[in-house]
């Protein structure tokens, strides 16, 4: 079955410095692929997306570019600041384009 | 524009009793999907319902089903509560059934349930 194995966290790092989370995927087929970030006591936002290799996802500043060679969706950013804390969840969509298989987050903590 | 709703926000229930957590989508919205979010994982996925028919069923016991509404509300019950069901019970809504570009999942702030 469909799969994501993130990064474990927590994740700490300075104001401005630059930032990776790895996301790898097991699925069949040609899935979506999400990246949705959770603030303390809120439910999950979108936060970037790509459909098909090789699109790449981009948002508020961070990117992720959609890899079927090494199976991999790795989310970046060039300089994180503190109200970036929060939590990561790297996502793709089943076969049937009906359900998120979710990784298991990874908590970012910026510290200024 | 109100965005996903879901009530109650927080409730405690004991082993063996019933809970109803309900959904209201972004209007327009004709799909609805349930997650359930146990402490430090991600999201499982438990439903999806379009059009007031179940599209889609996660691995979860027949101790938890749902409808949905001609209003395209949602209502999530469990039965015969169990410890393990305290989790954060995430609810989403989409234009229609299946994903697409433009066609994504938004989410409520869910409703956390805690079972003693």
């Amino acid at each position: 079955g469909n799969s994501v194995t993130q990064m474990e966290g927590p994740v700490t790092l300075s104001e401005e410095a630059f930032l990776t989370i790895n996301c790898t995927y097991t699925a069949t087929g040609y899935p979506s692929l999400f990246w949705y970030v959770q603030y303390p006591g809120e439910g999950l936002q979108l936060l970037l997306k790509a459909t098909k290799a090789d699109d790449k996802g981009s948002n508020k500043g961070f990117e992720a570019t959609y890899r079927k060679e090494t199976t991999s969706f790795h989310l970046e950013k060039g300089s994180v600041q503190v109200s970036d804390s929060a939590v990561y969840f790297c996502a793709l969509s089943d076969t049937g384009r009906r359900a998120l298989t979710f990784g298991s987050g990874t908590r970012l903590q910026v510290q200024p | 524009d109100a965005g996903v709703t879901q009530s109650p926000t927080h409730l405690i229930k004991t082993r063996g009793q019933h809970v109803t957590l309900r959904c209201s989508p972004i209007s327009g919205h004709k799909s609805v999907s349930w997650y359930q979010q146990v402490l430090g994982q991600g999201p499982q996925f438990i439903f999806q319902y379009y059009e007031k028919e179940e599209r889609g069923r996660g691995n979860f016991p027949d101790r938890f089903s749902a409808r949905q509404f001609p209003n395209y509300s949602s209502e999530l019950n469990v039965n015969a509560l169990l410890l393990g069901d305290s989790a954060l019970y995430l609810c989403a809504s989409s234009l229609t059934g299946v994903f697409s570009g433009a066609n994504v999942l938004t989410f409520g702030a869910g409703s956390r349930l805690t079972v003693l």
